[in-house]
């Protein structure tokens, strides 16, 4: 069964610190896609970046990058120097071919982690 | 840019009246998502359709909800009656299908509190 477990409840660090996010699945399908998404204190769910199963290049945009590694299944997050705008929950989620239905895919998402930064 | 818009953003209302809950998908989307976010249980997938067809609304209490896409622009959540355990958060999202599994794009979501 697919799983998304965000180990970390909650992190604080100081502004100017960096901090990663750990997220690691679980899937049998060699098709599958991963998803990070920000949630602030606000309340809405803002779509941070979208990765398939056949690409693990790295990525990265602006203070934000990805590191995506098949062999530990982890998809982690790392913010660079860190803000307090940064301070939100962040979710991790998976959608596979198992979790698809007429072409349309379900996501399983992981409980989330709290970050506050402070200043 | 493209939002998908929920109204309304706040509800309380007592148990056993009826709530309803919209949802605007953004144009053009095809596939509109139903979710409930609590402490406890996190986001949890109530229903969603594909092309205004319900797919899969395992997720819902069958006795009390029920959630509708009466056309491409507005998809409904019903609660009838309401109770004190359905306060949450119930967020809507919409994308589309096809290649690459394009991501759902969420809404700000209703905060419905039962009193």
């Amino acid at each position: 069964a697919q799983k998304v477990t965000q180990a970390q409840t909650e992190i604080s660090v100081v502004e100017k610190e960096d901090v990663t996010l750990d997220c690691v699945y679980e899937t049998r399908d060699t098709t599958y896609y991963l998803f990070w998404y920000k949630q602030p204190p606000s309340g809405e769910l803002v779509f941070l970046i979208r990765r398939n199963s056949f690409d693990e290049q790295n990525e990265i945009s602006g203070r934000y990058s990805w590191n995506f590694q098949k062999s530990t299944s982890s998809f982690n997050f790392t913010i660079t120097a860190s803000q307090v705008v940064d301070s939100a929950v962040y979710f991790c989620a998976l959608s596979d071919a198992a979790l698809t239905t007429s072409g349309t895919y379900k996501y399983i998402f992981g409980t989330g982690t709290r970050l506050k930064v402070l200043a | 840019d493209a939002r998908v818009t929920q109204t309304p953003r706040h509800k309380v209302t007592e148990m056993g009246q009826e709530v309803t809950m919209r949802c605007q998908p953004i144009l053009g989307h095809n596939t509109v998502f139903w979710y409930r976010q609590t402490m406890m249980q996190g986001l949890e997938l109530l229903a969603y359709f594909r092309n205004r067809a319900p797919l899969d609304d395992s997720g819902m209490p069958k006795d009390r909800f029920s959630a509708e896409m009466p056309d491409a622009t507005l998809a409904t959540l019903k609660i009838q009656p309401s109770e004190p355990r359905d306060s949450a958060v119930y967020f809507c999202a919409s994308g589309t299908t096809g290649v690459g599994n394009q991501p759902q794009h969420f809404g700000d979501g209703t905060r419905l509190s039962i009193l």
